[in-house]
């Protein structure tokens, strides 16, 4: 059974701040992994979706990696501020057709 | 951009009670799916549905649920006798193939309160 992680289950930085969000996986056997974020009492807004043949994918100032090998991706985000904070969830879909999520960072973001 | 979108918002029922939340999927995706978020915990997968049917269920989708595209745009979930712990919110989403290119689009969500 997939099991997704996420380190650290929140953080808070200063604006400015460059900063590195980690989610693991127990199977690496997936199709894509996919990032989201969720704000307070709301649903979900994709970020970048990581195929499984691709080691990264970038969206202004965010840059999304994955190791199916080692079952990581990381969610890189430069230049922080006030704005992205945010919960910030990791899904990785598997066999069958559901996702498996994570249980998100939630990121403060400092002025 | 297209949208996934949700009604109601936020809908309170008493326990017992049958509810239908309802989605409108992206018009050109094929793939339909609902999720839930009990409050403070992890996005959970209930049901996904493809060519009108069922394609898979987690074991939370118990007898208690239903899925159905009652015509070309809609898509449902029901939920026939509601108890306290089926109080969360629930997501639908869509996407255009089974491994989509372009990832899984989510609604903004209902909020469902059983009292």
């Amino acid at each position: 059974k997939q099991e997704v992680t996420q380190i650290p289950a929140a953080l808070s930085v200063p604006e400015g701040e460059n900063l590195v969000l980690n989610c693991s996986f127990t199977d690496s056997a997936i199709y894509n992994l996919q990032w989201f974020r969720q704000d307070p009492g709301k649903g979900l807004t994709s970020l970048l979706l990581i195929q499984s043949s691709q080691r990264e994918q970038t969206s202004g100032r965010l840059n999304a990696s994955l190791d199916k090998s080692s079952g990581r991706s990381t969610l890189y985000i430069a230049a922080s501020q006030p704005g992205d904070s945010a919960t910030y969830l990791c899904a990785v879909r598997a066999s069958g057709s559901r996702l498996t999520f994570g249980e998100g960072t939630q990121l403060t973001v400092n002025p | 951009e297209p949208e996934v979108t949700q009604t109601p918002s936020h809908q309170v029922t008493q326990m017992g009670q049958e509810v239908i939340l309802r989605c409108v999927p992206i018009s050109n995706h094929l793939y339909f799916y609902w999720y839930r978020q009990i409050l403070g915990q992890k996005v959970e997968f209930l049901v996904s549905f493809y060519n009108n049917e069922i394609s898979e269920k987690s074991e939370i989708f118990d007898d208690q649920f239903s899925v159905e595209r009652p015509d070309g745009s809609n898509f449902t979930l029901k939920i026939r006798s509601t108890k306290l712990e089926d109080s969360a919110m629930y997501f639908c989403a869509s996407s255009e193939g089974q491994v989509p290119l372009y990832g899984y689009t989510f609604g903004s969500g209902t909020r469902l309160t059983v009292v």
